[in-house]
């Protein structure tokens, strides 16, 4: 069983263009997190996705920044109009609930540089 | 909302040290608790969890962690620590119900010869 899948693993954008992450989950998970991860911050939860669903935004810039989780294919976190403070590691998580206590199975990041 | 505190950004041990990292919470009800591990590079796993019963948790590598309520904390622990333990540790919290998780800012473990 295949892990939580995330692509591209290194972006490399110049200010101003667009930035768009992907996250494929687990087989069999419908709940999807993203996280943003700065150096000595932690993780900063981001939103959560259900199939077709934003459940909770409430850590997503109202600006530039956007998510989806399509019926079909991969999560998608997208960021229009970089700028440089966008750069960080970005996270994904599913899960197979939206229940607290499971465990949230993380990929491998990508890594989001704005020159 | 839910907050958690890991007040050690850095920590060094020598190989073979006993380990013990801190985290505090703060939640009104009983909280979901959970310890990962991240390797440079990489993403989260999880080491161990705690949402009821037993206040002393067994996790994976060799890893527990005891909740203590009136400490509102769940410091994880290691009798002996191994060079490949060498990570950065994060604690979180969930409160009851859907599943959004807090994470603290991590405590970078460096493990000496």
């Amino acid at each position: 069983n295949a892990g939580v899948m995330q692509n591209p693993r290194h972006l490399v954008r110049r200010r101003g263009q667009e930035a768009r992450l992907r996250c494929s989950p687990m087989k069999g998970h419908s709940h999807v997190y993203w996280y943003r991860q700065l150096p000595e911050e932690g993780l900063k939860f981001m939103v959560y996705l259900q199939k077709e669903n934003i459940i909770d935004e409430s850590g997503m810039p109202k600006e530039r920044f956007s998510a989806e989780f399509p019926k079909e294919g991969p999560s998608i976190l997208r960021i229009q109009q970089v700028v440089r403070g966008d750069s960080a590691a970005y996270f994904c998580a599913s899960s197979p609930s939206g229940y607290s206590y499971n465990e949230q199975f993380f990929g491998p990041g990508t890594r989001l540089t704005v020159l | 909302a839910q907050s958690v505190t890991q007040p050690d950004i850095h920590i060094t041990v020598s190989e073979g040290a006993s380990l013990e990292l801190r985290c505090n919470y703060s939640y009104g009800a009983t909280p979901y608790l959970f310890w990962y591990v991240q390797s440079p590079g990489q993403g989260l796993q999880l080491l161990l969890k705690y949402f009821s019963g037993d206040t002393l948790v067994q996790g994976i590598k060799g890893f527990e962690a005891e909740f203590k309520r009136s400490q509102s904390s769940f410091n994880l622990r290691k009798p002996s620590v191994h060079w490949s333990d060498a990570a950065e540790y994060f604690c979180a919290v969930g409160a009851e119900g859907y599943q959004k998780v807090t994470f603290g800012t991590g405590t970078k473990l460096q493990v000496i010869p």
